[in-house]
């Protein structure tokens, strides 16, 4: 079965720009988490989707990001327009249940490296 | 507010040697603790959990006890391996959503 995956593995795109970045979750996993990792910091949770429901994203950091669950399968995140700080990796996630317990597990991507110069 | 802190790194060590990583966290109530490493070129990957005061979690021959009254929840492993070369992330769940709180990182380094 195939796992989190995620894409690009690393994109760089100068200040202003505007980059997407996807996340397709194991099949089956109704939940789908955004984390952010930035210059070698904790990891910081972004949002979580309950199929296509955003049902937390208090730690969006502002408005320059956007992301969508359309059909409750893939989702995407949008910076637009990027900042110098939004540099890091970000994380996808999936779980079936609610993240406790053995069905409940965190199934992590490999994450997505942004370069903003 | 709830948070994690972990020993700075990189931990450079010998094959074999003895490993800590300390983690402690601050946290209102019991709080689900875990360990997560991320090997290079892969995604993070759940190495061990505790659930609540006392517990230990155990996995690969790494184990870390759940101790309330320090709020601590350190990874131990007896004789690392240079295949144990990786980043290790504690990190804290208060409810049973997928919300982790995590520390920054420890990167391990195992040299033959």
């Amino acid at each position: 079965e195939a796992g989190v995956t995620q894409f690009p593995s690393h994109s760089v795109i100068e200040k202003g720009q505007t980059v997407t970045l996807r996340c397709d979750p194991i099949s089956g996993h109704d939940n789908l988490y955004w984390y952010r990792r930035v210059m070698g910091k904790e990891i910081k949770f972004l949002l979580h989707f309950v199929k296509e429901s955003k049902q937390d994203e208090s730690g969006m950091p502002n408005n320059r990001f956007l992301a969508e669950r359309t059909g409750g399968t893939y989702s995407t995140l949008k910076v637009q327009p990027a900042e110098l700080e939004d540099s890091g990796v970000y994380f996808c996630a999936s779980s079936q249940a609610g993240g406790t317990g053995a069905t409940g597990e965190l199934f992590f991507g490999e994450g997505s490296r942004l370069t903003v110069l | 507010g709830n948070s994690v802190t972990q020993m700075e790194g990189p931990v450079t060590l010998s094959e074999e040697a003895f490993l800590t990583i300390n983690c402690t966290y601050t946290a209102t109530g019991y709080p689900s603790l875990f360990w997560y490493v991320q090997y290079p070129g892969e995604g993070l990957q759940l190495l061990l959990k505790a659930t609540k005061a006392d517990d230990k979690g155990s996995n690969k021959g790494f184990e870390a006890t759940y101790r309330k009254e320090t709020t601590s929840f350190h990874l131990e492993k007896g004789s690392v391996q240079v295949s144990d070369s990786a980043v290790y992330f504690c990190a804290l769940k208060k409810d049973n959503t997928g919300k982790l709180i995590f520390g920054q990182g420890t990167t391990l380094q195992v040299k033959p």
